[in-house]
């Protein structure tokens, strides 16, 4: 399977403020994918990261508030934007890497707005 | 209604002893089905995959079935170190994951 690395690990970040998360693949994957998981909730999608074309977004979130680049089939980023105490979560990159392997999960980031 | 729905419990478990949930899903179309654990604090990681025949590895059993649209996970012989939250987790056409909140399982010494 993939191996994924995603930092920052954790940040504490005023309102107002942006916030960048990388994700870094050891191996060329299609399939990129952005997830938050708010505390006692269970992940939800953000976005699907596409190499080449804007992200396709879940219903609920916008590129304004999520900007996400995908340069390459190894590298993605998410900027949480004009941050709120609301926006406080985990954040995680997922890939596809294939059948056996399924979908492999980031560390997560996890943000907390003050 | 939830796209997949679990019991989040916990379940409290006396080391040894078996264990089993179920997730409900609401969407007939979906393709494929995992049993994910995910830690505290950390990400989630592969269990499983459920297939329609049902499947077992080692102490874990899963079974679908696809008419009544649930899954289920069965931990035989359960060890301390088994406790974690079970994410029931269903892909749909698209590659899209949907996930359940997860059952959280607490192995007790």
């Amino acid at each position: 399977s993939a191996v994924i690395s995603q930092k920052p690990s954790r940040d504490i970040c005023q309102r107002g403020t942006s916030l960048t998360i990388q994700c870094q693949v050891d191996s060329q994957v299609t399939m990129m994918f952005w997830y938050r998981q708010q505390p006692g909730q269970s992940l939800t999608l953000i976005a699907t990261a596409n190499q080449g074309s804007e992200a396709t977004y879940e219903s609920g979130f916008v590129i304004d508030k999520f900007p996400i680049s995908r340069p390459n089939l190894t590298f993605s980023t998410l900027t949480v934007s004009n941050m709120s105490p609301e926006d406080s979560s985990i954040y995680l990159c997922s890939v596809y890497f294939s059948v056996g392997a399924g979908y492999t999960f980031g560390s997560g980031t996890r943000l907390t707005v003050v | 209604r939830k796209e997949v729905e679990q019991d989040p419990g916990p379940f409290n478990v006396p080391e040894g002893a078996t264990v089993a949930f179920n997730c409900t899903y609401s969407n007939s179309a979906s393709q494929s089905f995992f049993w994910y654990r995910q830690d505290c604090r950390k990400e989630p990681k592969l269990l499983m995959s459920v297939y329609s025949s049902g499947n077992e590895d080692g102490r874990f059993t899963a079974q679908l079935n696809r008419a009544s649209q649930y899954i289920s996970l069965l931990i035989r012989d359960s060890k301390l170190s088994d406790s974690a939250t079970y994410l029931c987790v269903v892909l749909y056409g698209n590659n899209r994951l949907a996930f359940g909140k997860g059952n959280q399982v607490v192995v007790i010494p």
